[in-house]
């Protein structure tokens, strides 16, 4: 299947600081990128849908001054979780889909631990 | 909006046995993933149903959609503990507004191969 890279793959920041996730599709062109979080044992929660060009979707309840999405090319998304907490400490995945009714990838998550 | 509900929530097996993970869609479905998990990890892509009554197959795994589309089974035959891990099932929601038919996930299936 197709490729999604995302980076880093784990990161520990200080309680305050900014933290950047990348997402790219490597080998298509991603026209719509999800970005989730996972809490232990649970399933994925959707936090914003983000097309090229254009402004990220908010799932209701996600702070969209805090998480920062940016969908700058066909390949690229970043996540930046602002002024990080402890409680964002969590695992977050991107996805990523060429079409509306394509397959979807997924990257291979991001730990976040905020100290 | 769509809500996918799947059963069992855990599953442990002896190896060799067969099994199978339902997938049950509140509302019709125009699409369904399955993806496999491993604990923090990123998904893996196993397979995408479509039309009504489609099943696919890859080595042990065979997925089918069923003829009203609103529910999927996923059937393992002669289980191994490689097969061991979270499978989700996923859907593009249509009815939730917008264009980007994001994708809902059910809570996970747990799944456990005993050697």
């Amino acid at each position: 299947g197709a490729v999604v890279s995302q980076h880093p793959s784990r990161v520990i920041c200080k309680s305050g600081t900014s933290v950047k996730i990348e997402c790219r599709s490597l080998d298509f062109q991603a026209t719509t990128m999800f970005w989730y979080r996972q809490f232990p044992k649970q399933s994925l929660m959707l936090m914003a849908t983000s097309n090229e060009g254009s402004k990220a979707t908010y799932e209701q309840g996600v702070e969209k001054d805090k998480f920062l999405i940016n969908h700058a090319s066909l390949t690229l998304s970043t996540l930046t979780v602002t002024s990080a907490h402890p409680e964002d400490s969590s695992f977050y995945i991107c996805s990523a889909r060429a079409g509306r009714d394509t397959e979807a990838f997924f990257g291979q998550g991001t730990r976040l631990t905020v100290v | 909006s769509q809500e996918l509900e799947q059963s069992p929530q855990s599953l442990i097996v002896q190896e060799g046995k067969n099994l199978t993970i339902n997938c049950t869609s509140s509302k019709t479905l125009y699409g369904l993933y399955w993806y496999k998990q491993k604990y923090g990890e990123g998904l893996i892509f196993l397979m995408m149903l479509q039309k009504g009554g489609e099943e696919k197959s890859h080595e042990k795994i065979t997925a089918k959609l069923d003829e009203k589309k609103q529910q999927s089974s996923l059937h393992i035959t002669a289980s191994q503990p490689s097969h061991a891990g979270i499978y989700l099932c996923g859907a593009p929601d249509y009815f939730s507004g917008g264009s980007n038919y994001k994708l809902t996930f059910g809570k996970g299936t747990l799944l456990t191969v005993n050697p």
